[in-house]
């Protein structure tokens, strides 16, 4: 079956710097997304990796390997209102997108 | 204006009575989905539409059915509501560029379902 594993609590600092890892074992491989969900809102776009390596925008990254099934989401200089759910998801050999079940990250003064 | 709408936002029904959540979109995109949101479950699909006249099954249409109106419209119903149909309910969209999908999908606010 098709699974994508992320933690499902984290706590932090502000100020300081977070990762969020995500495995995943899907039927092939067409991309990876991390997306940011406020509490009781809507999913928003932050990252998409194809290939292995991290893509860096501005205060997020994402890392890709392929090989190991793997990703992380870096936060860096956390700020209060990046207190939120990090949801990972795969795309598939299909093209569909396969959901993890999110990570709560919460964020300390 | 929101690119992605959905009506209505809060819902209250109740079992065995039969609801419609709608889903329209301005941004011109081919493909629209539905999705639940439990707590814990994170996002399951629901039924997907490649276009007007392409509508998917996902992983959990029991019990749901879909209508796709026109590319800017997509509806979910609930043919005979039941508790366990409880959930956080998402439309959302993605694009078609040069004939594969970038599959960045765009979401719509939500609709909160509450079945007693």
């Amino acid at each position: 079956g098709q699974n994508i594993d992320q933690p499902t609590e984290m706590t932090a600092t502000e100020g300081a710097i977070v990762q969020i890892n995500c495995t995943y074992q899907t039927s092939g491989f067409n991309g990876l997304f991390w997306y940011q969900q406020h509490a009781g809102e809507a999913p928003t776009f932050l990252s998409y990796n194809v290939l292995d390596g991290l893509e860096e925008k501005g205060r997020f990254s994402s890392f890709l390997s392929r090989s190991k099934g793997y990703s992380y989401l870096l936060l860096k200089e956390l700020q209060m209102k990046d207190s939120a759910s990090y949801l990972c998801a795969v795309l598939d050999s299909n093209y569909q997108l396969i959901w993890g079940a999110g990570t709560k990250l919460i964020i300390k003064p | 204006d929101a690119d992605v709408t959905q009506t209505p936002r809060n819902r209250i029904t109740k079992t065995g009575k039969r609801i419609m959540l709608e889903c329209s979109q301005t941004k011109g995109h081919d493909r629209m989905y539905w999705y639940r949101q439990d707590p814990g479950l994170g996002l399951r699909l629901i039924y997907y539409s490649f276009d007007v006249k392409d509508i998917n099954k996902g992983e959990i249409s029991d019990g749901y059915s879909v209508s796709r109106q026109a590319q800017a419209k997509f509806s979910l119903s609930l043919e005979s509501a039941i508790p366990n149909q409880t959930a956080l309910y998402f439309c959302a969209t993605s694009d078609l560029l040069g004939g594969r999908a970038s599959e960045t999908q765009y979401f719509g606010p939500g609709t909160r379902l509450l079945v007693l």
